[in-house]
């Protein structure tokens, strides 16, 4: 069975500061993918990065990057120069091949991380 | 209208009621899904529709019904729910096809209170 944790349950860092959202993954799968999403208080989940288990290179998306270790089966995504607008709940998630036709359907979610960013 | 669009976004329902909520996406995908997220709990995965039929149904009970008429809508019929099942219902869509960017696009999701 296919797990994700999110130790982190709430964070909260003055802006401009650099944080960490750490994610561990649990899969018996030797092909799968790792996913971000960020839920504002919005509401809807707003896709991050999508990773596949064959690709360790680690990711840089202007302030957002994601540190993906097969060995400790981590997808950690850290946030530099923080903003207020950063402030949301944030989740990993992890899908494995279910052997179907179809693709990544089955999304395994953690329990998110709610990060505030303090002006 | 962009993305997945989803109505109600709030609904306060008696648990003898009968209510649907009902999901749009407007990116030409081929599949669509239900999700459940309570407080502190991780999102909970209730339904899958791939080409407008169900391939995955996760336990959920029977008093949720979904329908997926065409591949661009789906509703989720609900009867005589109970106080626990009090959450926010999150829809979404993705384009099947392995090997392809098929990442999964979320709706804003229904917050459902059950009195």
């Amino acid at each position: 069975a296919q797990k994700v944790t999110q130790a982190q349950t709430e964070i909260s860092v003055v802006e401009k500061e650099d944080v960490t959202l750490d994610c561990v993954y649990e899969t018996r799968d030797t092909t799968y993918y790792l996913f971000w999403y960020k839920q504002p208080p919005s509401g809807e989940l707003v896709f991050l990065i999508r990773r596949n288990s064959f690709d360790e290179q680690n990711e840089i998306s202007g302030r957002y990057s994601w540190n993906f270790q097969k060995s400790t089966s981590s997808f950690n995504f850290t946030i530099t120069a923080s903003q207020v607008v950063d402030s949301a709940v944030y989740f990993c998630a992890l899908s494995e091949f279910g052997g179907s036709n179809f693709g990544n359907e089955k999304l395994t979610f953690g329990t998110g991380t709610r990060l505030t960013i303090i002006p | 209208e962009t993305g997945v669009t989803q109505t109600p976004r709030h609904l306060v329902m008696g648990m003898t009621n009968k209510k649907s909520l009902k999901c749009e996406q407007h990116l030409g995908h081929n599949a669509m899904y239900w999700y459940k997220q309570s407080a502190k709990k991780p999102l909970e995965l209730m339904f899958v529709y791939s080409l407008e039929e169900r391939v995955e149904n996760n336990s959920v009970p029977s008093r949720f019904s979904p329908e997926c008429p065409n591949s661009s809508h789906l509703f989720l019929h609900l009867h005589t729910l109970q106080p626990e099942d009090s959450a926010l219902y999150l829809c979404a869509s993705s384009q099947e096809k392995r090997g392809a960017d098929n990442e999964q696009f979320f709706g804003p999701g229904t917050r459902l209170t059950v009195l």
